[in-house]
């Protein structure tokens, strides 16, 4: 069963950095054809895609906050790490990992985890 | 990077069918495949339907999704409404200049 469970802080102070994880199980990061996007969803809005790493590490990001965005991995611990800087209150929500994998044409995000709220706030 | 535009609710009774349009702003919608969402809340978004009409695991074939050139839009047809199937529906695309990928702003749809 595929499962991606994000964890991180609840609370993080405006110009900080937030570090979230997503933790999956139940396939490879390294599996071709398959990559980890990271989606933010702020109350009551629509989502948000950040961030996507490949099977190959090739990396992609929103490029509107491509400055402050990074993603990375460790595969020892089936894990992808999403780091954002300076953190604002309009930067409040749900972050989600989701998988993707491609399908006849294209990816498609066909898991997601269950997120973790993120509250921007001195 | 384009937008996509989705009416912002739609409502219809049990049994009958609904149709939710999304708009892509600029270049075709047949560039790019779209992929839709479902989410109820206090829940994640799940797959319904990508590559513009294929359904994703486990979703009845009471959904089916289409495109339509003339008007530049994607559309996700509910037939057989049920009570379960109220909720907030994603559409979303990429850019394939960038591989962003683009979320419209969701329809909420009430089954009453």
């Amino acid at each position: 069963q595929v499962t991606l469970r994000e964890s991180g802080p609840a609370l993080v102070k405006p110009t900080q950095t937030l570090t979230v994880t997503c933790t999956v199980s139940g396939f490879s990061l390294t599996t071709r054809g398959l990559c980890v996007n990271w989606i933010r969803q702020p109350p009551g809005k629509a989502p948000e895609w950040l961030a996507r790493i490949d099977w190959d590490e090739d990396q992609y990001y929103n490029t509107s906050l491509r400055s402050r965005l990074t993603i990375s991995r460790d595969t020892s611990k089936n894990q992808v790490v999403l780091r954002v800087t300076n953190m604002d209150p309009v930067d409040t929500g749900t972050y989600y990992c989701a998988r993707a994998q491609l399908a006849n044409y294209y990816y498609y995000m066909d898991v997601w985890g269950k997120g973790t709220t993120v509250t921007v706030s001195s | 990077n384009f937008m996509l535009t989705q009416p912002h609710s739609v409502s219809e009774s049990p049994g009958k069918t609904v149709t939710i349009s999304c708009t892509r702003s600029s270049g075709s919608i047949a560039s790019n495949y779209v992929q839709w969402n479902k989410q109820r809340p206090g829940s994640s978004p799940t797959p319904v339907i990508y590559e513009y009409k294929e359904r994703a695991a486990g979703v009845p074939d009471r959904f089916s999704g289409s495109i339509d050139s003339s008007s530049n839009s994607a559309s996700l047809t509910i037939s057989g409404l049920q009570i379960e199937d109220e909720a907030d529906y994603y559409c979303q695309s990429y850019d394939s200049s960038n591989q962003n990928v683009i979320f419209g702003g969701g329809t909420r749809l009430t089954v009453l």
